[in-house]
């Protein structure tokens, strides 16, 4: 079982809907990250935060805010998304920065 | 940022047999690699690091070839178990940032 857990599993929020995406690691790593994958597609970087600072921030659109609150837990708060915004949303963690342990990740649809 | 690419299948193969993938990649400073497996509708997970010593892990062989900038993973023995999408992944430095670079994945398909 993973030690990356993320809630919800799955999530339809309407382009108007303003939610968020939680995760949380149990194994005391200091880095952790937010991938977007569409189907058939490999994980796209997204966000990374390292000793709970942003380090890394693709040039994501504003409607997605990622915060950390704690050296454990990273949210990832949704406004305003666009249809081509469904995806799944996987979070990862890493103490050495190259290997990542991901969660189940979120189901996202936005209609 | 640099690439990797592999080929993606899909491989069919039956039960029992001995399969490998290639992935290549541009970066000729690399020095490791990852392979990840990803199940359909599921997570990555870590299959198993690839320095130029090589790794293996049961029916699991990784290797990298630094002058022809390649990595491969071997499966012996195939199982059921074994369908899943392998992605190669490059560990990656730019300005001070580090991050993975994930291939597109190459998709095995065992059969009985």
């Amino acid at each position: 079982d993973t030690e990356v857990t993320q809630t919800p599993k799955h999530l339809v929020m309407g382009m108007t809907n303003k939610k968020s995406l939680k995760c949380e690691q149990h194994m005391g790593h200091r880095a952790m990250y937010w991938y977007k994958q569409k189907a058939k597609k490999p994980p796209e970087l997204m966000f990374v935060y390292s000793y709970e600072k942003l380090s890394i921030n693709e040039s994501v659109p504003s409607r997605f805010s990622p915060e950390c609150p704690n050296s454990s837990l990273l949210n990832l708060h949704l406004h305003a998304l666009q249809p081509e915004d469904s995806a799944l949303y996987l979070c990862a963690s890493s103490q050495d920065p190259y290997e990542q342990y991901f969660g189940p990740g979120t189901r996202l649809t936005v209609t | 940022r640099k690439e990797v690419e592999q080929d993606p299948g899909p491989f069919n193969v039956p039960e029992g047999a001995t399969v490998a993938f290639n992935c290549t990649y541009s970066n000729s400073a690399s020095q490791s690699f990852f392979w990840y497996r990803q199940d359909c509708r599921k997570e990555p997970k870590l299959l198993m690091s690839v320095y130029s010593s090589g790794n293996e892990d049961g029916r699991f062989t990784a290797q990298l070839n630094r002058a022809s900038q390649y990595i491969s993973l071997l499966i012996r023995d195939s199982k059921l178990s074994d369908s899943a999408t392998y992605l190669c992944v490059e560990p990656f430095m730019d300005t001070g940032r580090r991050a993975l670079t994930f291939g597109s994945g190459t998709r095995l398909q065992v059969q009985p």
